[in-house]
């Protein structure tokens, strides 16, 4: 596996169910990002997760809760959602830059929720 | 607060031509850097191309280029010689010198490339 991959592809749920999204990097990044991308919509950032602690929560409901147990991996846990959580959950990786520069992030390929 | 503005939501251009598309931000700030990324059908977000704010010279990739105009607070992403490849959903970034972990998204612009 090479990049930032993203599991499951697609997901189906319930507003009872709990269930998770799951986000690996193969790039050796130190932080870690959970984005929402719905229709229509400038792409959210929903967290931010830097040496494998959180650094940003753009006040997302309680009903996400991430996780990060180490460096290359990166959960979205979800229940009780809502049919407008409906939308492309993308998980992206970087390098913090050490002096001055910006960090490059590079995506996966998403993850579809639809909530029925 | 920083806001990317994509006014063109579809774009459509014939293969070989040449087709740009348009992108203002708004930001106070002095230092910072703007971004094209390219999300094909696969839905994977590729980077395009970057701009560093305190550079006059507008950066190039091969058949990408843009035109930065920081007085007006313009990005525009211009594709020359379109290939059928590029169609995706072009969006535009601004990033913060003080805050990289913060990329800012506009709508998007879908653009598609008949042959």
């Amino acid at each position: 596996e090479t990049g930032v991959t993203q599991t499951p592809r697609h997901l189906v749920m319930g507003m009872t169910n709990k269930k998770s999204l799951k986000c690996e990097q193969h790039l050796g990044h130190n932080a870690m990002y959970w984005y929402k991308q719905s229709a229509k919509k400038p792409l959210e950032l929903m967290f931010v997760y830097s040496l494998e602690e959180r650094v940003e929560n753009n006040s997302v409901p309680s009903r996400f809760s991430p996780e990060c147990p180490n460096s290359s991996h990166l959960f979205l846990h979800l229940h009780t959602l809502q049919p407008e959580d409906s939308a492309l959950y993308l998980c992206a990786s970087s390098q913090e830059p050490t002096s001055g520069g910006y960090n490059e992030q590079f995506f996966g390929p998403g993850t579809r929720l639809t909530v029925l | 607060a920083q806001t990317v503005t994509q006014s063109q939501p579809e774009m459509s251009v014939q293969e070989a031509e040449t087709v740009t598309l348009s992108c203002t931000y708004d930001t106070s700030e002095s230092n910072y850097y703007l971004f094209w990324y390219k999300q094909p059908p696969s839905r994977q977000m590729i980077l395009v191309i970057r701009q560093e704010a305190y550079k006059q010279q507008n950066a190039t990739e091969n058949r990408f280029s843009v035109n930065f105009q920081k007085a007006a607070k313009s990005f525009s992403l211009k594709i020359s010689d379109s290939q059928l490849g590029d169609t995706a959903m072009y969006f535009c970034a601004f990033m913060n010198s003080y805050n990289t972990d913060k990329l800012i998204f506009g709508t998007g612009t879908r653009l598609q490339v008949f042959p």
